[in-house]
């Protein structure tokens, strides 16, 4: 039971770069959710999805995009990464509970 | 923007001290949750208080709630070293579960 795991771990991209993060879950959750965690702040949310096939924009959506095309799997997409975007991304899940579980994190330099 | 908003900010005591974390935010909520992030790792979910709960307990945690001040706090008794943590209240509200992070408590405790 791995829970939330988050590929890749690192990642380094020059401007205008795209690149895809994967999000997998493996306790058949509803709910996945996109944040991001800039230095000395909170998490800000991305996107999000209440179930497969289905997403929603967050707090701070531009310049990303989601899909969800099975239930374990939510990916976030960077069609043209800028210097803005630096951030480290957390993925998360939930189920029949309010509480979300976590993955570890990737930690995106956009240069 | 941030819904909750920590204080103090960054907090340093003795292990086995106690130490508290404020969390003050605007809007109504459905519950109210405190996460914990180590260094470099994903947030964990430690406890979460209904809004028609007052007070929580788990294991050295106890958290309150008073929703006509629109704050919490989160006490830790009895730290220890492994304590040392970020910790993040965040709100819910909404169908999707939605939470909102607070900018959090950077909590020190030397042993």
């Amino acid at each position: 039971n791995a829970g939330v795991t988050q590929t890749p771990k690192f990642r380094v991209l020059k401007t205008g770069q795209s690149m895809t993060l994967l999000c997998a879950q493996d306790m058949n959750h509803e709910y996945m959710y996109w944040y991001r965690q800039d230095p000395g702040m909170g998490l800000r949310l991305i996107h999000y999805s209440v179930g497969e096939g289905t997403t929603a924009k967050g707090e701070v959506p531009d310049g990303y995009n989601v899909s969800r095309l099975k239930k374990q799997n939510f990916l976030l997409g960077l069609e043209s990464a800028a210097p803005s975007q630096t951030s480290v991304y957390f993925c998360a899940s939930s189920g029949d509970h309010y509480e979300q579980y976590f993955g570890p994190g990737t930690r995106l330099t956009v240069t | 923007s941030q819904q909750g908003e920590e204080d103090p900010q960054a907090l340093s005591i003795q292990e086995g001290e106690n130490a508290t974390m404020n969390c003050s935010y605007k809007t109504s909520i459905n519950n109210l949750q405190w996460y914990r992030q180590n260094s470099g790792r994903g947030l964990v979910h430690l406890i979460l208080i209904r809004s028609n709960e007052r007070e929580k307990h788990s294991g050295r945690l106890r958290v309150t709630l008073d929703t006509s001040k629109k704050s919490s706090s989160l006490l830790i008794t009895a730290s220890r070293a492994a304590d040392t943590a970020s910790y993040f209240c965040a709100t819910a509200g909404g169908s999707a579960r939605q939470l909102t992070f607070g900018s959090g408590t950077q909590l020190t405790v030397l042993p």
